[in-house]
């Protein structure tokens, strides 16, 4: 099976503090994500990745930046936390041979940031 | 108008029963995908459609191209099945757009 890690199932950092979220898959997948998941907002894109160094702008990317230097590793990071940052995330990876599936999450990190 | 929406938003059943969750997008799509989240946040992805129908055990999932409607139908529901299913479509390349989920609760 695919897996998809992320380093931290919780998180509590200080305001203006430089946060790194990890993710890791083991299938070799070329299409990486992170989104976050807010109460009456579901899931928005953050950033993703199609391939190593290649990065791409969501929905929602003020704040954040990432770093695919290998392309196992997709890593997410806020470069000043606020307090407006403190959410779910959680990491995807695309199969583009496309099983029944094509998606893999991790489990989620919850950033509360103080 | 969102461009994804599910409903209903809350579903209670009993224990049994058979459970329909709906699905309307409103863009053009290259394929749609069910997703199940349980409390803890991970999220699992269920199918992956672009026409047709797929079964997996005691879940079924439709969707009509024409008519931009898909369902997630879950036979004999169990209290295991208690999550948010979450409906999500793909749309320019390999993004989602996804709708805000639905709550189902399965009592015993």
């Amino acid at each position: 099976d695919v897996k998809v890690t992320q380093s931290s199932r919780y998180l509590v950092k200080r305001t203006g503090e430089k946060v790194f979220l990890e993710c890791v898959q083991d299938m070799d997948h070329e299409n990486m994500f992170w989104y976050r998941q807010d109460p009456g907002l579901g899931l928005r894109l953050i950033y993703f990745s199609y391939d190593v160094k290649m990065k791409e702008k969501g929905d929602i990317p003020e704040g954040y930046s990432v770093s695919r230097e290998k392309k196992e590793r997709f890593s997410l990071i806020l470069e000043s936390a606020s307090t407006n940052q403190t959410s779910m995330y959680l990491c995807a990876s695309l199969d583009r041979g496309l099983g029944n599936y094509g998606y893999t999450f991790g489990s989620g990190t919850r950033l509360t940031v103080v | 108008k969102n461009e994804v929406e599910q409903s209903p938003q809350n579903l209670t059943a009993q224990e049994g029963e058979f459970i329909t969750i709906n699905c309307s997008y409103s863009v053009g799509i290259s394929a749609l995908h069910w997703l199940q989240q349980h409390p803890g946040g991970g999220i699992v992805s269920l199918f992956m459609l672009s026409s047709g129908k797929k079964k997996h055990g005691r879940l079924i999932a439709t969707i009509n191209i024409q008519e931009k409607h898909s369902s997630l139908h879950i036979t004999a529901s169990h209290p295991r099945d208690s999550a948010v299913y979450i409906c999500a479509v793909q749309t320019s390349g390999s993004r989602l757009t996804f709708g805000e989920g639905t709550q189902l609760t399965v009592n015993p």
